[in-house]
């Protein structure tokens, strides 16, 4: 059962272009929404989130939209730069069950100079 | 401060032989988890421990263990290892149970061959 789907494996921009990364999920008891980003050889790390209560959460460069009708987020870079290039990782959490993350499976972002 | 720390950076075993694999959280965190991740299945979550119990497990047979010490440090274990079991191990730490503030670490590559 895949809560959290994130059904393209890769996706390529310009630099300086809008990125928008896609996730889509199943499980309407998520209470936050996180976005994750990981280089090879390192752990996940935290980019933005976004509660269930909220449809739009901006920082910076980053922005993570929210539709709870169509169970739908998504997450907007603008602009883009090479060093965004990584794998971006969706994630539902539930306070309900505790400290859980259920994981989509990943985009790789690659922003070409 | 330094960061969630996890030993060893890379192993690699023998089907039928089992490993430990260690997690230092952030000093002052007391929620450790635990997350497999594999080409195209995302991060899978293991468990999860707080003050030294077990709160939250995931859908992984009983081969898959770990325990929490008294200073928040954590192992799992992995008996019987299987081919299948070749993955990136992470581990996350925060606060608190139900403190979505996850702080990953680099993980840990296990090759069973």
């Amino acid at each position: 059962d895949q809560q959290v789907k994130q059904n393209s494996p890769s996706l390529s921009v310009q630099e300086g272009r809008i990125s928008i990364l896609n996730c889509d999920y199943t499980n309407s008891m998520f209470d936050y929404f996180l976005w994750y980003k990981k280089y090879p050889a390192e752990g996940p790390t935290f980019l933005i989130s976004i509660s269930s209560i909220k449809d739009k959460n901006e920082d910076g460069r980053f922005t993570v939209f929210l539709n709870k009708s169509a169970k739908h987020l998504s997450l907007h870079i603008v602009p883009s730069q090479p060093g965004d290039s990584a794998v971006y990782f969706c994630a539902g959490e539930g306070l309900t069950s505790g400290s859980r993350l259920t994981f989509g499976e990943g985009t790789q972002l690659t922003v070409n100079p | 401060k330094a960061g969630v720390t996890q030993t060893p950076r890379y192993l690699i075993k023998t089907r039928g032989q089992q490993v430990t694999l260690s997690c230092s959280p952030i000093s002052g965190h007391r929620s450790v988890s635990w997350y497999q991740q594999t080409p195209g299945q995302g991060l899978q979550f293991l468990f999860e421990y707080f003050s030294e119990t077990q709160r939250n497990k995931g859908n992984f047979p009983g081969r898959f263990s770990g325990r929490q010490f008294s200073n928040s440090r954590s192992e799992m274990n992995v008996s019987t290892l299987e081919l299948g079991d070749s993955a990136l191990y992470l581990c996350a730490s925060s606060l608190a149970q139900g403190d979505y503030g996850y702080t990953f670490g680099s993980g840990t590559r296990l090759t069973v061959v």
